[in-house]
């Protein structure tokens, strides 16, 4: 069965900061993976997604991510953090063929000034 | 930007109701999904739709629960008789295929009282 850890369930980052943040997927073939953003009260927005080609993959809002095949990750990068970043950011891997996404248990991000 | 959406955004009922959760994909989209996130736990899948048919299911989908989409544009979920642990956010997603990404709605935020 496909599961997704995200280490870390709460970041505290200086605005300007780099931020990173984990995720850890366990799946069999080849995953399709997805980082979504949750500001309170709000959806899901997708971030960016993985499906294949190029292991470092880039997304809106300046977020970009690296699949690490040997290492089974997926983290989140930003070079610089905003104070509008601060929100709950989750992982989640699908797979071909097999609609449904597993997400990790999110990573709230806190920004301090 | 065309979008995912969900009413109402907020549903308060009595234990044992039924309730009805509505939702407009977008409109192009052939995959339909429902997902759950229990207040700070992660969200979790419910089940996906395809081609007029439940394609996989969770554990959590019990016989309580049930999909339809009863015209060209609304996707709905019912729960015939509400606990006081369906209380949740509800999200509705939907896909193109199902091998792309899943766009999310805002939610609703069900509370059984």
């Amino acid at each position: 069965a496909q599961s997704v850890t995200q280490p870390d369930i709460h970041i505290t980052v200086s605005e300007g900061a780099s931020l990173e943040l984990r995720c850890n997927y366990s799946y069999g073939a080849t995953p399709y993976l997805f980082w979504y953003v949750q500001s309170p009260g709000q959806g899901l927005q997708l971030l960016l997604k993985y499906f294949s080609g190029d292991t470092l993959v880039q997304g809106i809002k300046g977020f970009e991510a690296e699949f690490k095949r040997s290492q089974s990750s997926f983290n989140l990068r930003k070079p610089s953090v905003h104070w509008s970043d601060a929100a709950e950011y989750f992982c989640a891997v699908g797979n071909f063929g097999n609609e449904k996404l597993t997400f990790g248990t999110g990573t709230r991000l806190t920004i301090i000034p | 930007e065309p979008e995912v959406t969900q009413t109402p955004s907020h549903q308060v009922t009595q234990m044992g109701q039924e309730v009805i959760l509505r939702c407009v994909p977008i409109s192009n989209h052939l995959y339909f999904y429902w997902y759950r996130q229990i207040l700070g736990q992660k969200v979790e899948f419910l089940v996906s739709f395809y081609n007029n048919e439940i394609s996989e299911k969770s554990e959590i989908f019990d016989d309580q629960f049930s999909v339809e989409r009863p015209d060209g544009s609304n996707f709905t979920l019912k729960i015939r008789s509400t606990k006081l642990e369906d209380s949740a956010m509800y999200f509705c997603a939907s896909s193109g295929t199902g091998n792309t990404e899943a766009f999310f709605g805002q939610g609703t935020r069900l509370t059984v009282v």
